[in-house]
């Protein structure tokens, strides 16, 4: 029951250069989205969220995109730094009953110098 | 900056023993939450906490697993008869109530349970 995925478990990226992070749901009850960073041995820690109703939200350096169609959505990193190594969640609720998340497995980030 | 703690950081214990692992969610958050994650696996809920009860639960959930609020500001999970693949990482969660339901859950650092 993979119902958000995260296809790759791994990526390296130049420090500058941008860092995607894409991540794929079936269930069309889902509307609202969430990504989490992870450091070994610590709970994961909240990046940035969107809503249904838009396609795109910015913070900083982050910036996610969600695509309702393609049931698709993508976390961009630009310029990516060494201190963004970690690993990321992406997560996604109904909204509804008590806003339990679903994960996907991760994708594990490398900045490199 | 206000935060979720958890303790123990790391148990470990024989099957069969009862694990109790404690959080203290951020004082003015209403809902709490228990995640885990086995090693290399995905992070899956377990259960939410709203109102003095659970709101929601898991298949993982079953009779073994326990919660609950004692004192007003501990939430705690309670493992009966802890087996094997009960080994995993447990998240502490909690969230502040709003008006939506939207909003970020914040983690704590995490328990570490080893069943031998």
């Amino acid at each position: 029951d993979q119902q958000v995925k995260q296809n790759s478990p791994s990526l390296s990226v130049q420090e500058g250069r941008i860092s995607i992070l894409n991540c794929d749901y079936t269930n069309s009850m889902f509307d609202y989205f969430l990504w989490y960073k992870k450091y070994p041995a610590e709970g994961p820690t909240f990046l940035i969220s969107i809503s249904s109703i838009k396609d795109k939200n910015e913070d900083g350096r982050f910036t996610v995109f969600l695509n309702k169609s393609a049931k698709h959505l993508s976390l961009h990193i630009v310029p990516s730094q060494p201190g963004d190594s970690a690993v990321y969640f992406c997560a996604a609720t109904t909204g509804a009953g008590s806003y339990q998340l679903t994960f996907g497995k991760g994708t594990k980030l490398s900045v490199i110098p | 900056e206000p935060e979720v703690t958890q303790t123990p950081s790391h148990q470990v214990t024989q099957m069969g023993q009862e694990v109790i692992l404690r959080c203290v969610p951020i004082s003015n958050h209403l809902y709490f939450y228990w995640y885990r994650q086995i090693l290399g696996q995905k992070v899956e809920f377990l259960v939410s906490f709203y109102n003095n009860e659970i709101s929601e639960k898991s298949e993982i959930f079953d009779d073994q697993f326990s919660v609950e609020r004692p004192d007003g500001s501990n939430f705690t999970l309670k493992i009966r008869s802890t087996k094997l693949e009960d080994s995993a990482m447990y998240f502490c969660a909690s969230k502040e109530k709003t008006g939506a339901n939207t909003g970020e859950l914040f983690f704590g650092e995490g328990s570490r349970l080893t069943v031998l």
